[in-house]
């Protein structure tokens, strides 16, 4: 079975661009959830979904982020526009099951110049 | 507070011997879950084990087990007859409630595990 699937893999962008990340859960779960991980934060919740609805946008850090959740095979995380500041990995993870572990995807690698 | 606390930033450990990564939590509801990650360099989050603050026995899997001491609150990974590949950033995870639906899950700072030849 496939895991979860991120792309891109590497993102490098300058200041002031929109960057748009891709997700595909594992099949058949449905939760989804967007992290992002520095060195100064460590891993931090963005967002998740139940069924393709928005559950807890809590996380996200300004208005400049934004995800959606079309269907229950696809995810889109959105930084409009883009800064310094937001370089970081940015996972996303799917889960389903009594014990809601969480599978990873293998990460966006951010870089705002 | 912190939920989740690993005081270990840096661990070293010979190949084939155990290692006992630490973490302790923080709740006040009594179900919970804990969880531990491994982080290789190449930066996927893969998940090791999981306990729940009902079950009777400790977990594992493989070579991982889980210390769950639940009046101290802890929960520390057991890694036996470690190998090279054990290298990597563990990361101790915590999700406050009932199994059943889907809670938020903290993660600690992570500790660096190094094995050794």
């Amino acid at each position: 079975d496939a895991g979860v699937i991120q792309s891109p893999r590497h993102e490098v962008t300058e200041m002031g661009q929109e960057v748009t990340l891709r997700c595909k859960p594992i099949s058949g779960h449905d939760y989804l959830f967007w992290y992002r991980q520095t060195m100064m934060r460590g891993l931090e919740l963005l967002i998740y979904f139940n069924n393709n609805v928005p559950i807890d946008d809590s996380g996200m850090p300004e208005d400049r982020f934004s995800a959606k959740m079309p269907n229950a095979s696809f995810s889109t995380l959105k930084i409009q526009p883009s800064e310094p500041r937001d370089s970081a990995v940015y996972f996303c993870a799917s889960s389903s099951g009594e014990h809601n572990e969480q599978f990873f995807g293998p990460g966006t690698r951010l870089t705002v110049l | 507070a912190q939920k989740i606390t690993q005081t270990q930033p840096g661990m070293f450990v010979q190949e084939k011997e155990a290692v006992t990564l630490d973490c302790t939590y923080d709740t006040s509801d009594p179900s919970y879950g804990l969880f531990w990650y491994k982080q290789p360099s190449s930066g996927e989050m893969i998940f090791l084990i999981y306990q729940g603050s009902y079950d009777q026995q400790n977990a594992t899997e493989g070579r991982y087990s889980l210390n769950f001491q639940k009046a101290r609150k802890s929960a520390n990974l057991v890694i036996s007859a470690s190998q090279l590949g054990d290298s990597a950033m563990y990361f101790c995870a915590m999700r406050e409630g009932p199994p059943l639906g889907w809670r938020a899950l903290t993660f600690g700072s992570g500790t660096r595990l190094q094995v050794q030849p």
